[in-house]
């Protein structure tokens, strides 16, 4: 079984479309997030949401909204999309660890083509 | 400001060798070190990680060190094989950041058979 899945794994769309991604862990976790990773492979955190409580809002356009319906679940809205947008998105998810002890599990990326 | 960064963005190495990734740190607040694989196609996954009260832990084929004092981490990795091929990431959680995990750029390690 999949621990964290996450779909579409593909999505091609044209610039000023709407989309989603959907993510679920069947871990019991507590905590899921969104990173972004760009080309170069850089991973940069977005958001995340500790059982459907929204922690960390990184400096994201207000055009990505996030949503956690309950805490195995967390998908991703993304409004009037641009090419910048383009990236491979991966939905983590982690324990109610010791301060500072944060192993994240991740799922395969949905990856994220604005034409 | 916060970073996690690499010295070496690609590493080439033959099989059999062992193979060393570093890591330069700026956030002498971090208390808490992991490091990740991620393989093509695929998402980061846990390989090690290391508490700051250390400066080295050991795991299967893999050694995590630790030097405070210069803010450098590095993983080794023995016996190098063709499946380690991958992109190496080091990641920090800040004693004070909570569920902020900030990740390196990065080094893509090649294993010549």
């Amino acid at each position: 079984d999949t621990a964290v899945s996450q779909t579409p794994k593909y999505l091609v769309t044209q610039m000023g479309n709407d989309k989603s991604i959907k993510c679920e862990q069947n871990l019991g976790h507590d905590t899921m997030y969104w990173y972004k990773q760009d080309s170069k492979k850089f991973l940069k955190i977005m958001f995340s949401y500790n059982n459907k409580e929204l922690i960390i809002n990184e400096t994201v356009p207000n055009r990505f909204s996030p949503k956690s319906p309950d805490k195995a679940h967390l998908n991703l809205h993304i409004n009037s999309l641009e090419l910048g947008d383009s990236a491979v998105y991966f939905c983590a998810s982690s324990p109610r660890g010791a301060r500072g002890a944060n192993v994240l599990t991740f799922g395969a990326g949905s990856r994220l083509t604005v034409l | 400001g916060e970073s996690v960064g690499l010295h070496l963005p690609t590493l080439s190495v033959q099989e059999g060798d062992n193979s060393i990734i570093n890591c330069a740190y700026s956030n002498s607040a971090s208390d808490y070190f992991i490091w990740y694989k991620q393989e093509s196609g695929k998402g980061p996954q846990f390989i090690i990680d290391i508490r700051s009260n250390m400066d080295k832990r050991q795991g299967q084929r893999v050694t995590v060190l630790l030097n405070k004092t210069v803010k450098h981490l590095s993983l080794q990795i023995a016996a190098t094989q063709p499946g380690d091929s991958a992109v190496y990431f080091c990641a920090e959680n800040p004693a004070t950041g909570g569920f902020k995990t900030i990740f390196g750029a990065g080094t893509r390690l090649f294993v010549k058979a």
